[in-house]
């Protein structure tokens, strides 16, 4: 059965001070990595999209990196407005999403 | 570009009722998921719709049911609703392929009492 853990739970950053987040997985078939951020209220926003192992993808201050069993999601010098819950998902077949239960980041001034 | 929209946002209602939760997917998207979120279980899929065809399930019981219209717009049923099923339903469009992204609404906020 797939399963996506994600560590940590939660996590609190000084303004500026760089970190990263791990998505551990094991699925029957990789078809894609997903990264989504969720502010309170909202559904989950898109990040990055993963396909194979070795493959980067970058945005402001986000980078995400796929290897063959975990993905990380890496932030430089965060800031207070990158406060949100990450999340990532996996797919094999189908088109469904699963999900890990997410790292609640918390930057503060 | 509207996003997708979903109504209501917040409902609630008491055990054994049943409720509709309504799903507008982008404009030219024709896959519509729909996803449960709550503290202790994080995401987990419902279903999935393509073309007024159910093309994937979850692991939910079968008081749980969908439809997808010709136009695209999908709807959600829970019947004889339970405490446990207090959530955040969201639901989500994309084009078509296997592995795309996928783009959620807001959702709707339930709560059973």
């Amino acid at each position: 059965e797939d399963q996506v853990t994600q560590s940590p739970e939660a996590l609190r950053l000084q303004e500026g001070e760089s970190s990263s987040l791990n998505c551990s997985y094991t699925v029957s078939g990789l078809r894609g990595l997903f990264w989504y951020r969720q502010d309170p209220g909202k559904g989950p926003e898109f990040l990055f999209t993963l396909y194979s192992a070795g493959e980067e993808k970058e945005k402001e201050r986000l980078k995400a990196t796929l290897t063959k069993k975990e993905s990380f999601l890496h932030i430089t010098a965060p800031k207070p407005e990158d406060s949100a819950t990450y999340l990532c998902a996996v797919v094999n077949s189908g088109y469904a999403l699963n999900f890990g239960k997410g790292t609640s980041l918390l930057v503060t001034p | 570009k509207a996003g997708v929209t979903q109504t209501p946002r917040y409902l609630i209602k008491t055990r054994g009722q049943q409720v509709t939760l309504s799903c507008s997917p982008i404009s030219g998207h024709r896959s519509v998921s729909w996803y449960q979120q709550t503290p202790g279980q994080g995401l987990q899929f419902l279903f999935e719709y393509f073309s007024e065809t159910q093309r994937n399930k979850g692991n939910f019981p079968g008081r749980f049911s969908g439809r997808q219209f010709s136009n695209s717009r999908s709807e959600m049923n829970v019947s004889t609703l339970e405490l446990g099923d207090s959530a955040l339903y969201l639901c989500a469009s994309s084009l078509n392929m296997e592995g795309e992204k996928l783009f959620f609404g807001s959702g709707t906020q339930l709560s059973v009492l």
